[in-house]
């Protein structure tokens, strides 16, 4: 069965720089969540779309920004890094439909900023 | 508010031990779900189990069960004879489920557990 793809899933960057994070959802699912994981922490919401819009708001930082496109995945924009940012960002997709609140993981995206 | 708790931060056990994982939650929402990820050294979160607020049904699968007591707001996960496999860092979560059209998992702190040869 497809999985939640996310590109790319390890990437390095320099602090100041722009990193993109792109996640594709599970064929047919319509909600994307993003989430980010720090090192030896849970992970903690960000930001979610349903059907292109966004949904809901966590703790995203004003210089994150997000979107979800016509074909349903989704791009996590991330400038000015900081060091503070080197995480795993997990990206995770859901069908509103059937009500079950299941939310399918892809394997993650490791940032560092050096 | 929401908030989960997993006060065991980590835990060690020798293989073919039973281990119980605790969590417990705190909501205000009348219908919400629970669940239980699991997360191997290599990084991905392994989807284990999900429970309905209204289901109060203790589950089995295989060497894992799962004991869900409203009462007490717990939801723990026992293994049963480990296995060295096991060591990952497991995570209670919750999300509400009122009929939004999305639904944030709050997650626990995690449990770190080492099953030892």
């Amino acid at each position: 069965a497809a999985g939640v793809i996310q590109s790319p899933r390890h990437l390095i960057k320099e602090k100041r720089e722009t990193a993109t994070l792109k996640c594709y959802p599970i064929p047919r699912h319509d909600t994307v969540y993003w989430y980010q994981q720090g090192p030896g922490q849970d992970p903690q919401f960000l930001i979610s779309f349903y059907e292109k819009m966004q949904s809901d708001k966590g703790s995203i930082p004003d210089r994150f920004s997000a979107q979800q496109f016509s074909d349903y995945h989704s791009e996590l924009n991330m400038s000015s890094l900081e060091l503070g940012d080197s995480a795993l960002y997990f990206c995770a997709s859901s069908y509103y439909g059937t009500g079950r609140n299941e939310q399918f993981f892809g394997p993650g995206t490791r940032l560092t900023v050096l | 508010a929401q908030k989960v708790t997993q006060a065991q931060t980590e835990i060690s056990v020798v293989e073919k031990e039973d281990v119980t994982l605790d969590c417990v939650y705190e909501t205000r929402d009348t219908t919400y779900y629970l669940f239980w990820y699991k997360q191997p050294p290599s990084g991905e979160l392994v989807f284990l189990i999900r429970r309905n607020s209204f289901d109060e049904q203790n589950e089995i699968s295989g060497r894992y069960s799962w004991n869900f007591q409203k009462s007490t707001s717990s939801f723990n996960f026992t293994i049963t004879a480990s296995q060295v496999v096991d060591s990952a860092v497991y995570f209670c979560a919750l999300t509400p489920n009122y009929g939004g059209a999305t639904n944030k998992l709050i997650f626990g702190t995690g449990t770190l557990l080492a099953v030892q040869p």
